[in-house]
């Protein structure tokens, strides 16, 4: 069974660019779920999806969008990126998405913002 | 301030030596989970705990969930240098939707 795959694994971006950043879950896992990972602040969670829909939004701007396909797959977006953004993102999937499942993550992208 | 508190936040030990790290909040939770982060590469779930009181093993890990559900505690036991990583703990409250991650313990540990 394959496991969580997210591309790009790199990406150097400059300020005010945008960037779009690619989640393929486990198949037959129905949501997705996005974090943040910095030194500092640890795993923030972003978003999550279920069945199409945003289920569930951490504390992000709005320049932090995503989106779920019928197919479960997902994608994350920044808009206007600042230099805070560089940091790992993670994607994590699960079956139903209930917190005290087991999440599947992915390895990650590691976004640079210059 | 972070719903969950790990410590020691670094740890650097020789192999053979034991540790353990902690994770605590003044919240109740559901279940626990602890996970290990190599570098480059995303948690792995290693165990998670769902009973007040509960004692898991896992080899040479440890896991314990306290008895009124808001600490949880990892030991290892003869650490090797593959036990190396970030130690992840995460809850979810109640019945949210939402686990939420401490900042975690990074241990080394030197062959």
């Amino acid at each position: 069974k394959a496991g969580v795959t997210q591309t790009p694994r790199y990406l150097i971006k400059t300020r005010g660019q945008q960037v779009t950043l690619s989640c393929s879950p486990i198949s037959g896992h129905r949501s997705v779920s996005w974090y943040q990972q910095t030194p500092g602040q640890g795993l923030q969670f972003l978003f999550e999806y279920f069945s199409e829909t945003q289920r569930n939004k951490g504390n992000f701007p709005g320049r932090f969008s995503g989106r779920q396909f019928s197919n479960s797959r997902s994608e994350m977006n920044v808009s206007t990126l600042e230099l805070g953004d560089s940091a790992l993102y993670l994607c994590a999937s699960s079956l139903d998405g209930t917190g005290d499942e087991k999440l599947f993550f992915g390895s990650g992208t590691q976004l640079s913002v210059l | 301030t972070q719903l969950l508190e790990q410590s020691p936040q670094f740890l650097s030990i020789q192999e053979g030596e034991n540790l353990t790290v902690y994770c605590n909040s003044s919240s109740v939770f559901s279940s626990l989970q602890w996970y290990r982060q190599e570098p480059g590469e995303g948690p792995v779930l290693l165990v998670t705990v769902v009973t007040g009181g509960e004692v898991k093993k896992l080899k040479r890990l440890t896991f314990q969930f306290g008895d009124a559900r808001k600490d949880s505690s990892l030991h290892i036991t003869a650490a090797q240098p593959g036990d190396t990583g970030l130690y992840l703990c995460a809850g979810a409250i109640g019945g949210s939707y939402i686990p939420t991650f401490g900042r975690g313990t990074s241990l080394i540990v030197h062959p």
